[in-house]
């Protein structure tokens, strides 16, 4: 069965600091996606970033990056220079392309930044 | 280009009541999700849509229906409300691989 564990329910981070969320993920299909969201205090879920299994390079979006180690089944997001406005719950997520693009959830990490 | 969008965004139901909660998406998008998020949780997949007409169960499906008319609208049903669907519902649209998130509907049973 696919699985996905995040084992920091917590984590404090001096601001401008950067900071490293760990996901780890288990599933016997070859081909598979990891998504990272951030959910403010607000609310919403908003995409960070996507890694595809067959991606040769590890995925970047602005101050986000993924730290994809396919050997052993982690996908850890890295923010770097870290902001006040990076409070928030983040979870990791994994798809299986023959499932109907579902999604199976991590259950999150709460980042707090200290000023 | 609004997105996805949820009505309501609070709702209170007392236990046996029903209701449907509304989702619609105006990005031309397939598939459609329902999700509920407990407190301190991550996201549980309640029902899904690979397009109008087609609806699957996800992990959590007892206690709520749906329905897909049309490619826009994915409506919720509860029927006969339980403490236990007091959770915060979000529906979720998507093209292939990223899922775009509704706002969320915070629904209390009591």
């Amino acid at each position: 069965a696919q699985k996905i564990t995040q084992t920091q329910p917590g984590m404090f981070v001096q601001e401008k600091e950067a900071v490293t969320l760990d996901c780890t993920y288990d599933t016997s299909d070859p081909s598979y996606g990891l998504f990272w969201y951030k959910q403010p205090s607000s609310g919403e879920m908003i995409f960070l970033i996507y890694q595809g299994s067959y991606d040769q390079q590890n995925a970047t979006e602005g101050r986000y990056s993924l730290n994809f180690q396919k050997a052993r089944k982690s996908a850890n997001l890295v923010i770097s220079a870290s902001q006040l406005g990076d409070s928030a719950m983040y979870f990791c997520a994994m798809r299986n392309v023959d499932s109907n693009y579902q999604l199976i959830w991590g259950a999150g990490t709460k980042l707090i930044i200290k000023p | 280009n609004a997105g996805v969008t949820q009505t309501p965004k609070f709702r209170i139901l007392k236990i046996g009541q029903s209701m449907t909660l509304q989702c619609t998406q105006d990005m031309n998008h397939n598939y459609m999700y329902w999700y509920r998020q407990d407190p301190g949780m991550g996201l549980k997949l309640i029902y899904y849509s690979v397009g109008a007409g087609i609806t699957d169960k996800g992990e959590v499906p007892n206690g709520y229906n749906v329905s897909r008319s049309t490619t826009e609208d994915f409506p919720l049903r509860l029927e006969l409300a339980a403490p236990s669907q007091t959770s915060v519902y979000f529906c979720a649209s998507s093209y292939r691989y990223e899922q775009y998130f509704g706002p969320g509907t915070r629904l209390t049973v009591t």
